[in-house]
């Protein structure tokens, strides 16, 4: 079964424009780590955020936000007013305790923000 | 600035022939590497578990004999792909933990496009 679900393949909205990329997984573990990844064309992986399982508490940088809910096992991100930079590949990963450097990733979601 | 190193970014090659990535980790001491690969428009999987001093463990469907891994050093990491085919083609990542005073952060590298012709 697949531990990280993000069910949009590909999203396109226009310049300042608020959008939500959903993510849910799936773990018997109590804890573990989920984390939101950038990837630009060029390929690197960008870090955005990572979360322990204890921690709920929404969080907000800028114009990202994050709203993580144990009970519905999601882990949604927000771009508010997006702009044509945040243009790219965005992965969740899901990492657990019996290994915590392996991640697994989910599908990615494609943003196309359009000027 | 980066601290887990990639070499090369781009790599093209002939189908039958061998070619090499290196995983270096810049600013600290990696026991344990991971490599990703990434086929186009797909997503990352997790292909073995790269052991400093020890054997690589290779994920289920992964064949070792093809894509070789040897982590030599405490920074560096090498994986080569043996007898490439055009299927070979993709993206392949590199990650390090740095466990440095007990933190557990995960470095991702620049990843490496390897194209067989």
């Amino acid at each position: 079964a697949q531990k990280v679900t993000q069910a949009q393949t590909e999203i396109s909205v226009v310049e300042k424009e608020d959008v939500t990329l959903d993510c849910v997984y799936e773990t018997r573990d109590t804890t573990y780590y989920l984390f939101w990844y950038k990837q630009p064309p060029s390929g690197e992986l960008v870090f955005l955020i990572r979360r322990n399982s204890f921690d709920e508490q929404n969080e907000i940088s800028g114009r990202y936000s994050w709203n993580f809910q144990k009970s519905t096992s999601s882990f949604n991100f927000t771009i508010t007013a997006s702009q044509v930079v945040d243009s790219a590949v965005y992965f969740c990963a899901l990492s657990e305790a019996g290994n915590f450097n392996k991640f697994y990733f989910g599908s990615g979601t494609k943003l196309n923000v359009k000027p | 600035g980066a601290v887990v190193s990639q070499h090369p970014s781009w790599v093209i090659c002939k189908s039958g022939t061998s070619v090499k990535i290196e995983c270096r980790s810049l600013d600290f001491q990696a026991t344990t590497m991971f490599w990703y690969r990434q086929f186009p428009k797909q997503s990352l999987m997790l292909m073995a578990t790269s052991n400093e001093g020890s054997k690589a463990t290779y994920e289920q469907g992964v064949e070792k004999d093809k894509f070789l891994i040897n982590h030599a050093s405490l920074t560096l990491s090498t994986l080569t792909v043996t007898s490439a085919h055009p299927e070979d083609s993709s993206f392949y990542i590199c990650s390090a933990r740095d466990g440095r005073l007990g933190g557990n952060t995960i470095y991702f590298g620049e990843g490496s496009w390897l194209t067989v012709v």
